[in-house]
């Protein structure tokens, strides 16, 4: 049973970088029929996704976020990370990693298996 | 682009039949049958219990399916019960730029 697991810093100070990392076990990251990504949740609040990531590179980025979110895959630690830069208050949130099927030639189909997920607090 | 509408609550008694709507726009509903719609209980992650517009995952109840009719899909939970209490997100692929929007949200109370 493929599972994902978030780890990283839950609080991070306003103007710093937001990172965290996806550590994915009982399935390998490196397949073209699945593509990685994150998800974030304001506490109280919707489903906003960020990005998603091939393991072969190819990135899709929320247009909102894009100018500050890099998403990278560590294929070797079977891994895949978030970085969002220069973090405000309305970035606090509970973020999940998410397995997200293909269909066709689109990358998006469905969120088929999430991290449990992480919240991270952005405060002085 | 903006997030796509969903009503806020909706609430049912327990047999009954409720139907949530997700409205688009030509760019992602419209346009594709690549419409999902998960369930999040309180403290929970949520789950998937609609893809492609119609299909259930394995092991999600008959009680629940899914339609779409131009920009507007659709969620209808028949038998209500009252574990089905839980918020409920639509999900479209748009197309470029925007890539992925989910709806705002809506949260099924069983009265």
């Amino acid at each position: 049973q493929l599972q994902l697991q978030e780890s990283g810093p839950g609080l991070v100070k306003p103007s710093e970088t937001l990172s965290l990392t996806c550590t994915v076990s009982g399935g390998s990251i490196s397949t073209s029929s699945y593509n990685w990504g994150w998800i974030r949740q304001p506490p109280g609040k919707g489903l906003e996704w960020i990005g998603s990531m091939f393991y072969s590179g190819n990135s899709y980025y929320n247009p909102s976020l894009k100018s500050r979110v890099t998403i990278f895959i560590d294929t070797s630690k079977n891994q895949f990370s978030l970085k969002l830069t220069s973090v405000t208050a309305a970035d606090t949130a509970v973020y999940y990693c998410a397995r997200m099927i293909v269909a066709g030639g689109i990358f998006f189909d469905r969120v088929d298996r999430w991290g449990q997920g992480t919240l991270v607090t952005v405060s002085s | 682009q903006s997030a796509l509408t969903q009503p806020a609550s909706v609430s049912g008694s327990p047999g009954q039949s409720i139907t949530i709507s997700c409205t688009g726009t030509g760019s992602d509903v419209g346009s594709y049958n690549l419409v999902s719609w998960y369930q999040q209980s309180p403290g929970e992650t949520p789950k998937l219990i609609i893809y492609e517009v119609t299909r259930r995952p394995s092991g999600v109840s008959d009680r629940f399916s899914g339609s779409k009719s131009d920009n507007t899909a659709s969620l209808t939970i028949s038998g209500l019960q009252a574990d089905d209490e839980a918020h409920y997100y639509c999900c479209s692929y748009a197309r470029s730029p925007t890539y992925v929007l989910f709806g705002g949200g809506t949260k099924l109370t069983v009265l």
